[in-house]
């Protein structure tokens, strides 16, 4: 596609309901990467993808949260149980194969916890 | 490991001055360093990179950095400040034989008129 894809661009749920957040990189590209932005607060980041693999999950808050990534395209994070400290931007990344390329970022997915 | 320092949570400036948003970097190799600016409700816009080369890099809207290896610094700097330069910028950085990528808490730019 022309650019990364999110959606749902808005979520609000109820806490303890799980939610899945959708990401589609730009085509071909290699890495994919999460991170949350909570209000005014800087780029905290989840995990990231090399192909269909992920080599660093350290990001992942909890047990609560998961992604995988899938034919190296879409992902997926999925947050369960979710609590009011999940709301936040969750936002998507992507670059290219041969790493030398910034990262495209998404538009975001406001996740909002009440 | 790898992490980045942007030790300025807000700058501010006039309209006209220059200015500098200061940004340094650890990584356990060599770096590729990246500047992203966000404007408010918006997403997160590339600025420049530093790849290899030349230790002066120019990007969008005027802006450029200088990489310094031996201070592991990567600043942004743009010479005259424009109202519209008012935005939230991070830093980022890469090491090459690894694709995570690490930003940097962000620095609040505000231009005053």
């Amino acid at each position: 596609g022309a650019g990364v894809s999110q959606s749902p661009s808005n979520k609000v749920t109820e806490k303890g309901k799980d939610v899945e957040l959708r990401c589609d990189p730009i085509s071909g590209h290699t890495a994919l990467y999460w991170y949350r932005q909570r209000l005014g607060q800087g780029l905290e980041f989840l995990i990231y993808f090399q192909g269909n693999s992920a080599p660093d999950k350290s990001g992942l808050p909890s047990d609560r949260f998961s992604a995988e990534r899938t034919g190296e395209s879409v992902s997926t994070l999925t947050i369960q149980r979710t609590q009011q400290e999940d709301s936040a931007v969750y936002l998507c990344a992507s670059s290219s194969r041969q790493g030398t390329t910034e990262a495209f970022f998404g538009q975001g997915t406001r996740l909002t916890v009440v | 490991a790898q992490s980045v320092a942007q030790p300025e949570d807000q700058v501010n400036v006039a309209e006209g001055n220059p200015l500098t948003v200061k940004c340094t970097y650890s990584v356990s190799g060599n770096p590729y360093l990246f500047w992203y600016v966000q404007y408010p409700n918006r997403g997160l816009q590339f600025l420049l990179k530093y790849i290899t080369g030349d230790n002066l890099v120019k990007g969008s809207y005027g802006f450029e950095a200088e990489f310094n290896k031996s201070q592991t610094s990567f600043h942004l700097k743009k010479p005259s400040a424009l109202v519209s330069d008012s935005a939230l910028y991070f830093c980022a950085v890469r090491d090459i034989d690894d694709y995570k990528l690490s930003f940097g808490a962000g620095t609040t730019v505000t231009v005053r008129a």
